[in-house]
């Protein structure tokens, strides 16, 4: 089955902080999503971006399918940042979403 | 998009008993997933309901444990059943309303069983 990396596992920033994080995936993709799981644990859906470039406020991400990697960018973090990161990808002939280990934000003030 | 209204938000249970776990989601929808998030991991899916059939669980996933219903195509409930401390998790629901893309949850049940 298709596997899902993320990087950096952690990151530590400063409020007013640039962040980039990865997503790796290893095979062919029809779906990919980003999602942030705030500290209460709700997950929210940021991005369904299976390729392309797409921007929601301080938030952008790209997903470049030929080379089997997304990228989310956080420009100028917020406390409220803070929390898990989640790539998550649906293969072509599989409708369910293989889950990366996500990455864990913490902004601090 | 969709909205998700999961209940109970969170609770502590004795070993031994059953926890439901109900979501009601806003508009109708062929498939609702539910998944488990042991702490500090990442999701790890149970179970796809469908209305009218048995639920499909994935590997290590049981209905004894874990039967769920899926009454009409708005609606579903998961029980925990026979709970043990290992089960202390954040359970999940999620849907696509639109196949295949967009997914939604719900705002999850933090179960701790002691």
């Amino acid at each position: 089955g298709i596997q899902v990396e993320q990087s950096p596992p952690d990151l530590i920033l400063q409020e007013g902080a640039n962040s980039t994080l990865r997503c790796n995936f290893s095979d062919s993709v029809n779906n990919l999503q980003w999602f942030h799981q705030n500290p209460w644990g709700q997950l929210i859906n940021l991005f369904y971006i299976p390729s392309g470039t797409k921007q929601n406020g301080r938030l952008s991400a790209t997903t470049v399918a030929t080379e089997r990697y997304s990228l989310l960018y956080i420009s100028s973090s917020q406390t409220t940042d803070s929390g898990v990161y989640f790539c998550a990808v649906g293969g072509v002939s599989n409708y369910q979403l293989i889950w990366g280990a996500g990455t864990k934000l913490i902004i601090k003030p | 998009s969709a909205v998700i209204s999961q209940k109970p938000s969170r609770d502590i249970c004795q070993r031994g008993t059953s926890l439901t776990i109900q979501c009601q989601v806003d508009s109708q929808v062929t498939m609702m997933f539910w998944y488990r998030q042991q702490p500090g991991q990442s999701l790890t899916l149970i179970a796809t309901a469908n209305q009218g059939s048995e639920a499909t669980y994935e590997s290590g996933f049981v209905i004894d444990k874990f039967p769920i219903s899926r009454p009409n195509l708005t609606f579903s409930t998961l029980t925990v059943s026979n709970m043990s401390p290992e089960d202390s998790s954040i359970y999940l629901c999620s849907v696509e309303p639109t196949g295949n893309t967009e997914a939604f949850f719900g705002q999850g049940t933090r179960l701790t069983v002691v």
